[in-house]
């Protein structure tokens, strides 16, 4: 069973610097072909693709959000992180991983981490 | 990047009727093109995936088509479970690109 789920803190201040969880449970991003992304959804906008990290530790980030993310993943490719620098309340809401198919198609998703940012 | 544009944001529909939300791309995508649904709270679901390809256990009411930069999601006999957001998204290369959501209320 393919499952997802994100942490992190539920609450930043503007300025500081965010790290968020994602920990990956019945597939592993060391298999060839493996690909999980970061999205958000922010009240009253969109969802927002932000990042993806490759089995190959491949990177590609939002061109809009580039200069402050960073994606990485652990040794044990059973966790990803990313990190977001600089925060703003624009920043605020939920944060999803979620796992790409060959196609590039989000096939799975974790439960989402609710964000605020604010003073 | 590749722009979505996807219409209409909100749609008003009765349980039983058929319903179409459009998404047209910038540039061509060699069809890959997806489709999620999200309901309040909940994390999105993958509904269809380039263009046509129902994600596992989706029903068959949902139906997805379109070439080119032109597609669309198209909902027959709509059922009460599926009032929800509808988005299209592109995944031909990263920065992969969201529409901006179609709300499907009740009428």
């Amino acid at each position: 069973q393919i499952t997802l789920k994100e942490s992190g803190p539920a609450l930043v201040k503007p300025t500081q610097t965010l790290t968020l969880t994602c920990t990956l449970s019945g597939f592993s991003l060391s298999n060839n072909g493996m690909r999980v992304s970061w999205i958000r959804l922010s009240p009253g906008k969109a969802l927002e693709w932000l990042a993806r990290i490759d089995w190959d530790d491949d990177k590609y980030y939002s061109p809009a959000l580039k200069t402050r993310l960073t994606v990485s993943k652990d040794n044990s490719n059973t966790q990803v992180f990313l990190t977001m620098t600089n925060v703003d309340p624009v920043d605020t809401g939920t944060y999803y991983c979620a796992r790409a198919s060959r196609y590039g198609d989000l096939d799975f998703w974790g439960q989402g981490t609710r964000v605020t940012v604010s003073s | 990047d590749i722009q979505m544009t996807q219409s209409p944001s909100s749609l008003s529909a009765s349980v039983g009727d058929r319903v179409t939300i459009t998404c047209r791309t910038s540039q061509t995508i060699n069809n890959y093109l997806n489709w999620y649904q999200q309901k309040p709270g909940k994390a999105p679901s993958l509904l269809i995936y380039t263009v046509s390809t129902l994600g596992s256990g989706v029903p068959s009411r949902f139906i997805g088509s379109g070439s080119g930069t032109d597609f669309t999601l198209t909902i027959n006999n709509v059922q009460p479970e599926d009032f929800a957001t509808y988005y299209c998204q592109h995944s031909f290369y990263t920065p992969y690109t969201f529409g901006q959501g179609t709300k499907l209320e009740i009428k």
